[in-house]
């Protein structure tokens, strides 16, 4: 399957945690990857490798998988958290690349 | 520090052909997998596709027909055309790196292009 599938909104508490997830067949073969894209600014990688962090990216967000799905987690969740993220990957073949729906957080 | 930065016009005529040029600075360009990716206003994002730095290509299957993309390695640059455009092609189009490993990771964009087509 080509497809990565992400619910389309999720909203959390200003200092609660939040679980954000992505489906889909490829994640048995690949590793997701999440970025975190804000109003008019290009995505930002934030988890690769289904837990490793870029340097720069706080340690409140932290990834994890089993199976076909994958999960991105915000501990402590900040009000500079409101964006879209999404998840991709390589598709099932390996020759291409995926990307999730996206999921818009909202921190209220 | 790796920097990327599209360019090309802004504005392509429906039926015509979409072109834009990725220039890598900062880093190398061997090694590694050049993306393009688009997201149409108020849309997700869309792999386009991508070129490995000896050349070989691969494509979002849905767009196949109609991209080519190249690559310079003497000038660090990597391109896109994108035949045939219709409205639905207005998009920003941001270049991108992949990183080592070809799991999808992409560690690199370029801040994004908007491309409106339009007569």
């Amino acid at each position: 399957s080509s497809e990565l599938t992400q619910d389309p909104a999720v909203s959390v508490a200003l200092g609660q945690t939040v679980r954000i997830t992505c489906q889909g067949d490829s994640l048995r073969n690949f590793y997701a990857s999440w970025y975190q894209q804000k109003p008019g600014q290009a995505p930002v990688l934030v988890i690769y490798d289904k837990n490793n962090r870029p340097s720069g990216i706080p340690d409140r967000f932290s990834g994890s998988s089993s199976g076909t799905t994958a999960s991105l987690t915000i501990t402590g969740s900040q009000a500079e958290d409101e964006a879209d993220y999404y998840c991709n990957s390589r598709d099932s073949s390996g020759n291409h690349v995926v990307f999730g729906g996206g999921t818009k957080l909202t921190v209220l | 520090q790796v920097q990327l930065q599209e360019s090309g016009p802004g504005l392509v005529k429906p039926s015509e052909t979409l072109s834009l040029t990725c220039t890598v600075s900062g880093g190398s360009i061997s090694g590694y997998y050049w993306s393009w990716i688009r997201q149409p206003p108020g849309k997700g994002l869309e792999w386009i596709g991508y070129i490995y730095y000896s050349g070989s290509t691969n494509c979002n299957p849905s767009l196949k027909s109609r991209v080519s993309i190249l690559i310079d390695t003497s000038k660090s640059q990597f391109s896109l055309k994108l035949s045939s455009v219709t409205a639905a092609d207005t998009a920003v189009y941001y270049c991108a790196r992949e990183g080592r490993g070809a799991t999808g990771q992409i560690d690199y964009w370029g801040q994004g292009t908007l491309v409106t087509v339009s007569s």
